[in-house]
């Protein structure tokens, strides 16, 4: 059971916009930044976004993070066939004092 | 570039132990706190431990407290985790990761991971 809740799974066709949610409570999300990763199979994650909403170098702009209380979310727009992966959210955890993830979202391009 | 390199998985007995190491390079190393997270094989992310630069600082998390010792060598740029006790349930790719930052505790980097099977 993981602390931090995702969809298991989402879904879009090519050219669409599809968002993830992630919700946590006043212990992580609440106080803390959320970050988000992209793990294709039999690799390695990714980080994809820090501090809700800042992509690191590379990633491209399609990707959109936003958090709101003790909830945050990925967007991707202009889905494109090798956005298929999973998705995890993290954030810190001021009561765990640790690392706490989302069960992941597996993302299928129709 | 930073790169981490993990090494040292592999099958081992319920009741055994095994050495993870993680060789970094690209960063000065000994300025950066690292961690290790695991990942069950088809399921999701899990922290486990994690230490401070100059390794005054250990965290662990409930599952693995009292069976796992996160270490450091900034001497040779490698981490350690020393597993014993092992369990079937710690059967995951285990994943070293560090900051971008020197001064923060962020999981940006991570390493390619190794794998660590515990069964008879």
């Amino acid at each position: 059971q993981s602390v931090l809740t995702q969809p298991p799974s989402a879904s879009g066709t090519p050219g669409q916009r599809v968002t993830i949610s992630c919700s946590g409570s006043s212990s992580n999300i609440g106080p803390n930044t959320v970050n988000w990763y992209q793990q294709f199979p039999g690799t390695a994650p990714k980080l994809l976004i820090h501090s809700n909403s800042q992509r690191p170098s590379g990633v491209p702009d399609r990707f959109s993070g936003s958090k709101s209380g003790t909830s945050a979310s990925l967007a991707i727009s202009g889905l494109q066939s090798g956005d298929e992966a999973d998705y995890y959210c993290a954030s810190w955890d001021d009561s765990l004092s640790g690392w706490v993830f989302g069960g992941g979202t597996k993302l299928t391009v129709l | 570039e930073v790169q981490l390199v993990e090494s040292g998985g592999g099958l081992v007995q319920p009741g055994g132990s095994l050495r993870l190491s993680c060789s970094a390079s690209g960063f000065s190393f000994s300025t950066y706190a690292m961690h290790w997270v695991r990942q069950a094989p088809g399921r999701g992310l899990e922290y486990v431990s994690a230490i401070s630069g100059d390794g005054g600082g250990t965290y662990y998390a409930d599952s693995v407290k009292g069976r796992f010792t996160i270490s450091r060598d900034n001497s040779k740029k490698t981490l350690y985790l020393q597993m014993s006790s092992l369990r079937p349930e710690d059967t995951a790719f285990y994943y070293c990761v560090s900051p971008a930052d020197s001064s923060g505790w962020e999981l940006d980097y991570w390493g390619q991971g190794t794998l660590v099977t515990v069964s008879s």
